[in-house]
């Protein structure tokens, strides 16, 4: 079936360096793409969005990556903070006749100090 | 939360009783849905409506029950026929953009 997935269900990094979260989408007809930020027993945030006719769009420190031809997705997060620590999430739009979205597991991104 | 409210925060449900969960907003959305999410899992879509007095059943649907009377209010009923019940439990509405916009959810157990 069509799904989201992730490489990676934790990564560590120190505070200041970069993280990189991927994300892995099966279905090519996925037009748009967000990826939310949930921290402990509250609900995801909005981080950044691209659509499918984008390669890669920046936001403040947060950089998403879009390669269509291998339907691989991913969140760049420069200089790390404690703050960033939370369960990363993709979600797929699959066409714009649906209004639904697919969500993927979930990769929890653990900072130290 | 984005003028998204849930409410209760936590709410416990003993056997074969019909517990509701509310979601309002003030976002003038038109979208509304209902996610359940399991310990380390994603979230997977209960149900969903598009605009008022219309709604749709999401992946997981069975055991629950939803209304859209007013835009700003969407309703879950997690019924007796649920009986797996124990998740935490998001509503998001979502406007002209793409961007679904979370509450801060309600924890429901069973005692």
């Amino acid at each position: 079936g069509e799904s989201v997935g992730l490489h990676l269900p934790t990564l560590s990094v120190q505070e200041g360096d970069n993280s990189i979260i991927n994300c892995a989408y099966s279905n090519s007809a996925s037009d748009y793409f967000i990826w939310y930020k949930q921290e402990s027993g509250k609900g995801p945030q909005f981080i950044i969005d691209i659509r499918s006719n984008m390669d890669k769009r920046q936001g403040q420190r947060v950089t998403v990556l879009l390669n269509k031809t291998v339907k691989h997705l991913s969140l760049q997060i420069a200089a790390t903070q404690p703050g960033d620590s939370a369960v990363y999430f993709c979600a797929e739009n699959m066409g714009s006749n649906t209004d639904k979205l697919i969500f993927g597991t979930g990769t929890r991104l653990q900072v130290f100090p | 939360d984005g003028g998204i409210t849930q409410s209760p925060k936590y709410l416990f449900r003993k056997e074969g009783q019909n517990v509701t969960l509310s979601c309002e907003q003030n976002l003038n959305h038109d979208a509304m849905y209902w996610y359940r999410q399991d310990p380390g899992q994603g979230l997977r879509l209960i149900y969903y409506s598009q605009i008022v007095n219309d709604f749709q059943k999401g992946d997981i649907a069975e055991g629950y029950s939803v209304s859209r009377e007013k835009k700003e209010s969407f309703p879950l009923t997690v019924t007796s026929a649920q009986k797996n019940p124990t998740a935490f439990y998001l509503c998001a509405s979502k406007g002209s953009s793409n961007i679904q916009y979370f509450g801060a959810g309600t924890r429901l157990s069973v005692l």
